[in-house]
């Protein structure tokens, strides 16, 4: 069955960067798009962006440009999103997702927790 | 890239069918036939109901349907169960590769 398996909460200074990643299995990593996808504490569904594993291609929402990195390894079947210059606003949990014009399947989530 | 638009909170009884709306744009729910539905209990992922605006996923019961009309997409539920009571959101396709979520509804089982 499809997993995606993310990396653990993050304590981190606001001004540092964080990056989480995201183990695939279950299909073929190449053929599916991943999403990037945060929530804030009590708050709705963010979309960030999204990558082409086969390609490494990738679009970002306007308000992540130049802050968001999302990068891809299918040798390990694995992506990475790193975030930098946090701020406070940025505690959420970041969700990981399967799909291009929607998702199937969901990560488990990682809490990012920015405060001094 | 704006948030489509629900309502903040819906309510019924169980056995009960309700509606919620999504309204967007002509940039996103009004141009594409890419809209899908999640279902959030608390302190858990997403997950997905309908997509492609009326399409199940496997598994996922039929008493949940989706529509669209023009700008407003929908979800309803019908023969509610106190086991749907949980977090709702749409998301729309908006073209150029980007997703854009609702900002969520609440429903509560009475």
């Amino acid at each position: 069955q499809v997993q995606l398996v993310q990396s653990g909460a993050e304590v981190k200074k606001p001004g540092a960067s964080v990056k989480v990643s995201c183990k695939a299995s279950g299909y073929t990593f190449t053929t599916y798009y991943l999403q990037w996808v945060r929530q804030a504490p009590g708050q709705g569904l963010e979309w960030m962006g999204r990558i082409n594993p086969n390609s490494g291609g990738r679009n970002y929402a306007q308000k992540f440009q130049g802050r968001v990195t999302m990068t891809g390894d299918t040798s390990i079947s694995t992506v990475y999103m790193e975030l930098s210059s946090l701020r406070s606003d940025d505690t959420a949990v970041y969700y990981c997702a399967r799909g291009d014009t929607m998702v199937d399947s969901w990560g488990q989530g990682t809490l990012v927790t920015v405060s001094s | 890239q704006s948030a489509l638009t629900q309502p903040a909170s819906v309510s019924g009884s169980p056995g009960q069918s309700i509606t919620i709306s999504c309204t967007g744009t002509s940039s996103d729910i009004g141009s594409y036939n890419f809209v899908s539905w999640y279902q959030q209990h608390p302190g858990k992922a997403p997950k997905l109901l309908i997509y492609e605006v009326n399409k199940w996923p496997s598994g996922v019961s039929n008493r949940f349907s989706g529509s669209k009309s023009g700008w407003t997409a929908s979800l309803t539920i019908s023969g509610l169960q106190a086991e749907d009571e949980a977090d709702y959101y749409c998301c729309s396709y908006a073209g150029s590769s980007i997703l854009t979520f609702g900002g969520g509804t609440k429903l509560t089982v009475l």
